[in-house]
């Protein structure tokens, strides 16, 4: 089972949009309504930021925002701030309790 | 609020068992709601899902076939623990390990611990 595919890096300027992509198969993203965001910090655990595509922890900011069209799911951060400058993983439920992670982007304010 | 922490050995040797537990405060692991779940990153990589366990016992092991031969996740509900045991371990699963707590997704993390095999 492959990792999903994040691109490697994504940049804006303070108050800009950002996206990012995330790509898998009909057997994880295109089936299920299971995916979930993490941000992550250098040397600090995954944060959920993002679940069930488009739902989001009490406590994170509502410029982040999640989407999901046929095996792309996608991370849209408007509004960027310097704060935001972290790594992002997608991940989702690929079925029988399994779940794959993305392969990471990291995101840098400009 | 919930709390997990991971205690174990930082340094295993080629071809041993690595054995890692997560010790669950806050909140209780007999859950119904709630798996419990491990996931590692080795240096400079990203996220890797390893499996998940129920209160029940029941598991969920990875997909991944270099892994899944190798791994076994077990719980403890009077100590409120869940463990990881990956047998014969190589280089290759140096790592920072992580514990979490999956609802709808993994909503609470450990802070992780760092795994180097070496001899």
């Amino acid at each position: 089972q492959s990792a999903l595919t994040q691109p490697r890096s994504v940049s804006g300027s303070p108050g800009q949009s950002v996206t990012i992509s995330c790509t898998g198969t009909n057997s994880d993203v295109g089936s299920y309504n299971y995916v979930s965001w993490y941000q992550q910090f250098p040397g600090k655990a995954p944060k959920l930021i993002i679940y069930d595509v488009t739902k989001r922890p009490s406590g994170v900011p509502d410029r982040f925002s999640g989407s999901k069209s046929g095996n792309t799911a996608s991370l849209t951060i408007s509004g960027l701030q310097a704060e935001d400058e972290a790594d992002y993983y997608c991940c989702s439920y690929a079925g029988s309790y399994n779940y794959v992670f993305g392969s990471g982007t990291k995101v840098t304010v400009l | 609020q919930l709390q997990l922490q991971e205690s174990g050995p930082g340094l295993v040797k080629p071809s041993e068992t690595l054995s890692l537990t997560c010790t669950v405060s806050g909140g209780s692991i007999s859950s119904i709601y709630h798996y419990w779940a491990w996931i590692r990153q080795p240096p400079g990589k990203g996220l890797e899902w390893i499996g998940s366990i129920y209160y029940s016992g029941s598991t969920f092991y990875t997909h991944n076939p270099s892994l899944k031969s190798r791994v076994t996740i077990s719980v403890d509900m009077p100590k409120n623990q869940f463990s990881l045991k990956l047998a014969s371990v190589t280089a290759a699963d140096t790592a920072v390990y992580y514990c979490a707590r999956r609802e709808n997704a993994m909503d609470s993390w450990g802070q992780g611990t760092q795994v180097n095999v070496s001899s």
